[in-house]
């Protein structure tokens, strides 16, 4: 099973549809974010999450919000979708516990359609 | 404004050679420096890091290369593998704020057989 898990893994929903992408983690660890990757653009922070009462906007945030369910738990919501949120979204996690040195651990992705 | 830039979208090489990816920054307050590796339908895994005191850190096949001077690192794949095609992303942080992770556009390598 992976240590990072999204779902769903593809959704297709339309205009105006609020959405709700969801990341479970197994590493125990305590920081986790949300990058979205769109072709040529590489990958771009939404929010991220460094304990459970840590919410931080990210480089995109507007049109999102994201709930640190648990530790474990990080979801993100488009509360009202629009067809320029069409993207591949990352959930990421990594460990506090060490000095930071840019390991992060990603899911497998979540491809998101709006039509 | 791009402070991560990787000017080429894909490289081709041949099984057995030599694959170089390079990567430019603009940021100068950047003092760690990663790949990842991207498979189709998977999420970025890393690879390779390297700080700014150093200038080089190898890993079996893998070799980054800094120059700080040319604010620009290269990976070195030796030799290259098919098992290699990937998108390959170049990240950099300041000051190990993992929140402050800049990704490159990422370059798409294939090695052919």
């Amino acid at each position: 099973d992976a240590d990072v898990t999204q779902t769903p893994r593809n959704r297709i929903t339309k205009t105006g549809k609020r959405i709700m992408l969801e990341c479970s983690q197994t590493k125990g660890h305590d920081r986790m974010y949300w990058y979205r990757q769109d072709p040529g653009l590489g990958l771009r922070l939404i929010y991220y999450s460094f304990d459970v009462k840590d919410i931080n906007k990210g480089e995109i945030s507007d049109g999102y919000s994201v709930s640190r369910q648990a530790q474990a738990k990080f979801s993100l919501s488009l509360e009202s979708a629009i067809p320029n949120q069409t993207a591949l979204y990352f959930c990421a996690t990594s460990d506090s516990g060490t000095r930071f040195t840019g390991e992060l651990f990603f899911g497998e992705g979540s491809r998101l359609t709006v039509l | 404004d791009q402070q991560v830039k990787q000017n080429s979208p894909s490289l081709s090489v041949q099984e057995g050679r030599i694959s170089i990816l390079n990567c430019d920054y603009t940021n100068s307050m950047f003092d760690y420096f990663l790949w990842y590796k991207k498979y189709p339908a998977e999420g970025p895994t890393f690879l390779i890091s390297i700080s700014s005191i150093k200038d080089k850190n190898e890993d079996g096949r893998f070799t980054v290369f800094l120059n700080k001077s040319a604010k620009h690192l290269s990976l070195h794949i030796v030799p290259s593998q098919p098992g290699d095609s990937a998108v390959y992303f170049c990240a950099a942080s300041a000051q190990g704020g993992s929140e402050k992770l800049v990704f490159g556009k990422g370059t798409k390598l294939t090695v052919n057989p």
